[in-house]
């Protein structure tokens, strides 16, 4: 089956800086979703994006589906972006998606 | 518009038993999927459901079931639960109508803690 690779594993920030995650995936795509899950362990949808970039306030999103790979960028970040994101692929039509290992963000104040 | 709602939020149950979850997604969405996140697989996809029948499934034993009403509602059903299917059980539902090609967002409830004793 596909393979979906997150990095970095962890990372730490200082509230009001910039960070890049990365996922890289082992083959072709037609679905790719970016999700927080939240310390209470809520699952929020950032981005569809199985193309293209896209941008919600503080929050992007890029993904280069003939290089497979995808970023997320957060600017000014906050305590509150603290948490674990997802990135999540799909071959087929469905809502069956492989989720990636995630990155474990944690914004210090 | 209310999310994904998921119950119970926690339960406690023995070996050997088994357990019904139940997920009611968004209004006016018709395909509700399964997820299992442990700390050490991660997420996992369960089986997705579309007016009714189950349209795909992963790679679980057969233990693990679900259904789908004509409202949308969903339940998952495990039996002769064993302590590796202490879990997070997430449901997610999307506008998917199912034809080819077709994918779409996924919204996710807030989850069932399952812990097996």
């Amino acid at each position: 089956g596909i393979q979906v690779e997150q990095s970095p594993p962890d990372l730490i920030l200082q509230e009001g800086a910039n960070s890049t995650l990365r996922c890289n995936f082992s083959d072709s795509v037609n679905n790719l979703q970016w999700f927080h899950q939240n310390p209470w362990g809520q699952l929020i949808n950032l981005f569809y994006i199985p193309s293209g970039t896209k941008q919600n306030g503080r929050l992007s999103a890029t993904t280069v589906a003939t290089e497979r790979y995808s970023l997320l960028y957060i600017s000014s970040s906050q305590t509150t972006d603290s948490g674990v994101y997802f990135c999540a692929v799909g071959e087929t039509s469905g809502s069956r998606l492989t989720f990636g290992e995630g990155t474990q963000l944690t914004v210090n104040p | 518009k209310a999310g994904v709602t998921q119950t119970p939020r926690y339960l406690i149950k023995t070996r050997g038993q088994q357990v019904t979850l139940s997920c009611s997604p968004i209004s006016g969405h018709r395909s509700v999927s399964w997820y299992q996140q442990t700390p050490g697989q991660g997420l996992q996809f369960l089986f997705e459901y579309f007016s009714e029948t189950q349209r795909n499934k992963g790679n679980f034993p057969g233990r693990f079931s679900g259904r789908q009403f004509s409202n949308s509602r969903s339940e998952m059903n495990v039996s002769t639960l064993e302590l590796g299917d202490s879990a997070l059980y997430l449901c997610a539902s999307s506008v998917l109508r199912y034809r080819q090609g077709a994918r779409e967002k996924l919204f996710f409830g807030s989850g069932t803690q399952l812990s097996v004793l």
